[in-house]
């Protein structure tokens, strides 16, 4: 099971929006509505920030979204902030050989 | 509020078996509206969800396929927690391991973290 694509890095001043992207397959991202997103700040412990591809949990801002067209979901940051500088990770339910696939991860920089 | 504590040695040597624990508050390893999960994370393979362990009626286990010869996932139901024992280790099972409870289909609370080196 390959692990989803996610572009390595992702760049945006204060204020804009970004999107991060997440390819898979009709195994995974395009086979289920089971696509979640994890922020992970260095050395700290992934936090879980979207699930169900749009869902945010309780406490999470409403700056971050979620979206799935295909085989691609998508992270959208608006309104970026200094504090969004992490790495996201998307993660997505699987019928192949293993129950949930990770990507290969993002860094967003906060120009 | 979901609290997962995570124990066990960081340094284990080639060949031997990794094993760590993941104690339970504020929730039960036996309830059926969730499962609880290993995951691990390295430089090289990224994040890489390992196996789960889950009541339903009776308990399941599923493990990724690459791992499940030498994997195994338990549960302790008179301590709330779960173990996690990876036998054969080599230098390629080093990596930061996680225990994550996983509540429809997202890991919503993770442990703390364990590096675990591989290293004679």
């Amino acid at each position: 099971q390959s692990a989803l694509s996610q572009p390595a890095s992702v760049s945006g001043s204060p204020g804009q929006s970004i999107t991060i992207s997440c390819t898979g397959s009709s195994s995974d991202v395009g086979g289920y509505n089971y696509v979640s997103w994890y922020q992970q700040h260095p050395g700290k412990v992934p936090k879980l920030m979207i699930r169900d591809v749009s869902s945010r949990p309780s406490g999470v801002s409403n700056r971050f979204s979620g979206s799935k067209s295909g085989n691609t979901a998508s992270l959208t940051i608006s309104g970026l902030q200094p504090e969004d500088e992490a790495d996201y990770f998307c993660s997505s339910y699987t019928s192949s050989s293993t129950r949930y696939v990770f990507g290969t991860g993002t860094k967003v920089t906060v120009l | 509020q979901v609290r997962l504590q995570q124990s066990g040695p960081g340094l284990v040597k080639p060949w031997q078996t990794l094993s760590l624990t993941c104690a339970i508050s504020g929730d039960s390893v036996s309830t059926d509206s969730a499962a609880w999960n290993w995951i691990r994370q390295s430089s090289s393979r990224g994040l890489e969800w390992l196996g789960v362990t889950y009541y339903r009626s009776k308990w399941f286990n599923d493990y990724a396929t690459s791992l499940e010869s030498r994997i195994t996932i338990s549960p302790d139901t008179s301590k709330n927690k779960m173990s996690l024992h990876l036998n054969s280790v080599t230098p390629e099972d080093t990596a930061v391991y996680y225990c994550a409870r996983e509540s429809r289909s997202a890991f919503d609370y993770w442990g703390q973290g364990t590096l675990a080196i591989v290293s004679s």
